[in-house]
């Protein structure tokens, strides 16, 4: 079994619908990383947190410490946020990798 | 502000050829600097990590290298690819001095296809 679990594997959603992606670990971690791989492979950060919830734009992430579990939200999905959508688990300067969720946004 | 270059994007090299990969960090000092895969499908691993310059650790056994010639310079070497070495490589810098709120700057990547 994987440290970090991250569901769906692949989501296909329709133009404006909201969007939740989850990510399960079970390795003690200090902070929670989501992470977004464009398709042309470039990774750019989203969010780093270890409580609670942070927003951004249309994406909100949360996080359940006890429960070892985070969701990334996208609210009014579009085409553009069509990405890999990654987790990661981060602790002591070791980060370990969910393997991705791919979204593909249809107008 | 800080800038991340890796080079080159694409790459295919035939078994047995070598392999160097670089990857440049501007607007900031001291970073600590990582090399890692991404196989077809699965998640990121961990290759190399270096906080400093001549300090590379290694993650995985396996048949590459890395060095860091200079504080903002990390390179990737092999002397003998093999086809398992066919993958997405992606480096990344974050703050010298690492913690739970220093995120990591990622590279856009060098797709390797080995022949």
């Amino acid at each position: 079994k994987n440290e970090v679990e991250q569901s769906p594997q692949n989501l296909t959603a329709q133009e404006g619908e909201f969007i939740t992606i989850n990510c399960s670990y079970s390795v003690g971690i200090s902070a929670l990383h989501w992470l977004q791989q464009h398709p042309g492979g470039g990774i750019v950060s989203l969010f780093m947190l270890s409580s609670g919830k942070k927003k951004h734009g249309r994406l909100i992430a949360t996080i359940n410490i006890q429960e070892k579990h985070s969701s990334l939200h996208i609210t009014a999905s579009h085409p553009r946020d069509s990405a890999v959508y990654i987790c990661a688990a981060y602790n002591n300067n070791d980060m370990r990798f969910g393997a991705g969720t791919r979204l593909t946004v249809k107008p | 502000s800080q800038t991340i270059h890796q080079w080159p994007a694409t790459l295919v090299q035939p078994v047995g050829s070598p392999l160097s990969l670089e990857c440049t960090v501007e607007g900031t000092s001291n970073p600590n600097l990582y090399w890692y895969r991404q196989a077809a499908g699965r998640g990121l691993q961990l290759l190399f990590y270096s906080v400093g310059i001549g300090q590379i650790s290694s993650e995985v056994p396996q048949n590459l290298s890395a060095s860091r010639p200079q504080d903002r310079q990390f390179i990737l070497s092999s002397k003998k690819l093999l086809l398992s070495d066919s993958g997405f490589y992606l480096c990344a810098w974050s703050v010298p001095v690492p913690s739970a709120y220093s995120p990591l700057h990622f590279g856009n990547g060098t797709r390797l296809t080995v022949t």
